[in-house]
């Protein structure tokens, strides 16, 4: 089966950078998205490795290492705004699809 | 441009009775999905779908049905509604598989 860690709460305040990890277990390894949802809303893309090394996107950028089975999304420049909940799901074969992680809730504090 | 809608957007069932959620994209997506989304457990897979006609089971499959008459429409049933799909229940719908998943606004289910 497959089975995602990460960190079930993280606070920060405006301005700082926060790292969010993802370590994950499965087979047939496609790639890693991350995914933010703020309360009561939908979730949102934010962005998808399928390779090794750093992807940037604006304040945000997230990390794969395919041979640790680890990525992390970093969020510089926090704002208010960002509070919310985040989520790492890994696309693998079994499925075709995203398996989630259980979500990590972001709280950023002025 | 809708996106994923979802219907109806709340819905309160007793135990034992049955109902369908609708999802509509207008996105002409290949793939769509239904998660539920639980206190504390994150989104978990019910059922998918890589095209229409076609539909496969995901992590959580128990207790519903799902059907892919056509390509912009994914129905999620609940045979016999029970307490325990009491749930946040998402859709969503992608271009293919490795792609960014587009999430419709959710159906909040109560089964009392």
């Amino acid at each position: 089966g497959q089975s995602l860690e990460q960190p079930s709460e993280v606070t920060a305040v405006e301005g700082a950078i926060v790292q969010i990890n993802c370590t994950y277990q499965t087979s047939g390894f496609y790639g890693l998205s991350w995914y933010q949802q703020h309360d009561g809303g939908a979730p949102t893309f934010l962005s998808y490795n399928a390779l090794d090394g750093l992807e940037e996107t604006g304040r945000f950028s997230s990390f794969l290492s395919r041979s640790d089975s680890y990525g992390y999304l970093l969020l510089q420049e926090l704002q208010m705004k960002d509070s919310a909940s985040y989520f790492c799901a890994v696309l693998h074969s079994g499925y075709s699809t995203l398996t989630f992680g259980k979500g990590t809730m972001l709280l950023v504090s002025p | 441009n809708a996106g994923v809608t979802q219907t109806p957007k709340f819905r309160v069932l007793k135990t034992g009775q049955s109902m369908t959620l609708l999802c509509a994209q207008d996105m002409n997506h290949e793939y769509m999905y239904w998660y539920r989304q639980d206190p504390g457990m994150g989104l978990r897979l019910i059922h998918y779908s890589v095209g229409e006609g076609t539909t496969a089971k995901g992590e959580v499959p128990d207790g519903y049905n799902v059907s892919r008459l056509k390509k912009q429409n994914f129905l999620l049933g609940l045979e016999s509604a029970a307490p325990s799909q009491t749930s946040v229940y998402f859709c969503a719908s992608s271009p293919d598989m490795n792609t960014e998943a587009f999430f419709g606004q959710g159906t909040r289910l109560t089964v009392v």
